[in-house]
């Protein structure tokens, strides 16, 4: 059975960092591209990033560009994403999902609460 | 790159049918087959319904249907029943190596 289970959320301060994983078990992540979309509590989704299966390639929403990082480490079966910068505007459930590459999101994780604020 | 365009809300009886569009450009929903839909619940995470424009996944009801015509795809949801109640995302690969999802429709079965 496949699943997600993201963690490392939680409240921190206008330009500070934050790194979220996604633990994945049912599947070897090396062999699938993994995404990272988030939601505004109340609000809808927004896709944030994406990495590639098979040659790690990795895309970015303008709005994180530069300032997020997405990696994964297949030894761990685990997902990042690498938050600097943060804003207020970052302030959202983060959501892990495996992403048909180019096409769905078949399976998402749980979600792990980010709070940018002072 | 703007969100999707979808209706706010729907309703319909249960028993009905109801259709939930979703508009994007030639650059995302009218240039890929890689439309998909996702029903949220409150409180739960994303649930993928139909992907490829047309296709449900294993375990999904059949009384879930998608289709596409020019930038505008639709998911359109037959014998309406009260657990259909919750809101529904659409998404689209992009000309960008991006994605991008509709803004979500809330559905109320009456």
């Amino acid at each position: 059975e496949v699943q997600l289970l993201e963690s490392g959320g939680g409240l921190v301060q206008p330009g500070g960092s934050l790194r979220l994983s996604c633990a994945a078990s049912g599947f070897s992540l090396s062999s699938y591209a993994m995404s990272w979309v988030r939601q505004t509590p109340g609000k809808g989704l927004e896709w944030v990033s994406a990495i590639s299966d098979s040659d790690s390639r990795t895309y970015y929403a303008d709005s994180v560009k530069g300032r997020f990082t997405i990696s994964r480490d297949n030894s761990k079966n685990t997902l990042y994403l690498q938050m600097n910068s943060l804003r207020a505007e970052d302030s959202a459930v983060y959501y892990c999902a495996k992403w048909q590459y180019n096409r769905f999101f078949d399976y998402w994780g749980q979600g792990t609460l980010v709070t940018v604020s002072s | 790159q703007s969100a999707l365009t979808q209706t706010a809300s729907v309703s319909g009886s249960p028993g009905q049918s109801i259709t939930i569009s979703c508009t994007g450009t030639s650059t995302d929903v009218g240039g890929y087959n890689s439309v998909s839909w996702y029903q949220q619940h409150p409180g739960k995470a994303p649930k993928l319904m139909i992907s490829d424009v047309t296709n449900r996944p294993s375990g999904v009801s059949n009384r879930f249907s998608g289709s596409k015509s020019g930038n505008t795809a639709s998911l359109t949801i037959s014998g309406l029943q009260a657990e259909d109640e919750a809101d529904y995302y659409c998404s689209s690969y992009t000309s960008s190596s991006t994605v991008l999802f509709g803004g979500g429709t809330k559905l109320t079965v009456l």
